[in-house]
């Protein structure tokens, strides 16, 4: 099946500091992937969709020059927090579609962020 | 604004029956619906997808999809207490790859 990892599983950080994450898909080349948050007992928001070469389309509400993401290849997407905040400590998780044509996501196990 | 939307439960069931997840949608021009299960803590892992009507059977889970009627549920035989989690039905925005999830609907097997 279709793997897509994610790193760092965990990071605590302090107020002020940039996090990046990384999305990789591990067996297939993805020319779109999408970041998604979660805070606890809700449902997954998405954030932007990434796609290999081009620039970010981020969803309404989200502020792309603090979630700066790069899809630099096709198989790896990555996702900075610049200036974390306390409320930005959330579930960040990754999908990706495994072809072009296709709609079925595939996610990352995600990254558990802290800010203090 | 198209909307996916699913009882948020808990639905409590005991170990061996048959669980069924409800999901309707809003959207009539929705071609493939998905079903997610997400463990508490961790991500939505793919159960099964769907794109035609009727029924289709994968183990111990079978959807089903009315597209007449704007529904697809998700059944699962036998179930077991690890069967125990929030299920997410997810449906393609038309003529985009992004997903509307709906609320989740977290499921407890009783042992």
């Amino acid at each position: 099946g279709a793997v897509v990892s994610q790193h760092p599983s965990r990071v605590i950080c302090k107020s002020g500091t940039s996090v990046k994450i990384e999305c990789r898909s591990l067996d297939f080349q993805a020319t779109t992937m999408f970041w998604y948050r979660q805070f606890p007992k809700q449902s997954l928001m998405l954030m932007a969709t990434s796609n290999e070469g081009s620039k970010a389309t981020y969803e309404q509400g989200v502020e792309k020059d603090k979630f700066l993401i790069n899809h630099a290849s096709l198989t790896l997407s990555t996702l900075t927090v610049t200036s974390a905040h306390p409320e930005d400590s959330s579930f960040y998780i990754c999908s990706a579609l495994t072809a072009k044509g296709t709609d079925t996501q595939y996610f990352g196990p995600g990254t558990r962020l802290t800010v203090l | 604004q198209k909307e996916v939307e699913q009882n948020s439960g808990p639905l409590s069931v005991p170990e061996g029956a048959i669980a069924s997840l409800n999901c309707t949608y809003s959207d009539r021009g929705s071609q493939s619906f998905f079903w997610y299960r997400q463990y508490s803590g961790k991500s939505p892992e793919l159960i099964m997808f769907i794109y035609s009507n009727g029924d289709k059977e994968d183990g111990r889970f079978t959807a089903q999809l009315n597209k007449a009627s704007q529904y697809v549920s998700l059944l699962i035989r036998d179930s077991q207490p690890s069967d125990s989690a929030t299920y997410l039905c997810a449906v393609p925005s038309s003529g985009t790859y992004k997903y509307i999830f709906g609320t989740g609907t977290r499921l407890k097997v009783l042992a």
